[in-house]
């Protein structure tokens, strides 16, 4: 039982385009929400993280919005650049516990 | 230093070898992970290591065993694979419960493995 769907699978962007990546969530519980990005070969590595207290989290060229009536939330990856071709998963956590549960992930292209 | 370290980078095996992975941090983190991740896949939780006591173990089969002998390091012992086992093993590390709320997970780069 999959408790964090994530979509798309794939995407194809443009360099300087916009990449988005949705994920939504069941477990209310959750209270913790990591992005991973993951090259070939890889380990993940955490890219971003937002607590349900906040709607939105900027970093650099990527920024998680947060809805947290809907349950869900998503990674816009803003002037998208060929470095950011990489696997990116969502995850959900209770900030307590040790488990994270993963989206399915969303392989990101970015054509020159 | 905030790496985690993980050898060998490639492993081929026979089903009928014993073998060992090894992972290591100098972060002073008190949790320790194993995962499994298939092509394509997102990570699969192993084990969980915390405070070097086996916290969690996902049903994970008996030819796989952890091993955790310092707050430091982690081993993974592997006997009698299947040709199915073979994935990206990779190792993490936590501040752990104790050490406050932060739970970040760090991953090491993974260990390739082949069972023949």
């Amino acid at each position: 039982q999959q408790q964090v769907k994530q979509s798309p699978q794939s995407l194809i962007v443009q360099k300087g385009g916009i990449s988005i990546i949705n994920c939504a969530y069941e477990n209310t519980a959750f209270d913790y929400f990591p992005w991973y990005q993951q090259f070939p070969g890889k380990g993940p590595a955490l890219l971003i993280a937002i607590r349900p207290d906040v709607s939105e989290k900027k970093e650099g060229r990527f920024t998680i919005s947060f809805n947290k009536s809907a349950k869900q939330f998503s990674l816009h990856i803003m002037d998208s650049q060929p470095g950011d071709s990489a696997t990116y998963f969502c995850a959900a956590q209770i900030i307590n516990d040790y488990k994270l549960s993963f989206g399915a992930g969303t392989t990101v292209t970015v054509r020159a | 230093d905030t790496e985690v370290t993980q050898t060998p980078k490639h492993l081929v095996m026979g089903m009928t070898n014993k073998k060992s992975l090894k992972c290591e941090q100098h972060m002073g983190h008190r949790a320790m992970y194993w995962y499994k991740q298939k092509a394509k896949k997102p990570p699969e939780l192993m084990f969980v290591y915390s405070y070097e006591k086996l916290s969690i173990n996902e049903s994970v089969p008996s030819r796989f065993s952890p091993e955790c002998p310092n707050s430091s390091l982690l081993n993974l012992h592997l006997h009698a694979l299947q040709p199915e086992d073979s994935a990206l093993y990779l190792c993490a590390s936590s501040q752990g419960l104790a050490g406050g709320p932060s739970n970040e997970q760090f991953f090491g780069p993974g260990t390739r493995l082949t069972v023949l």
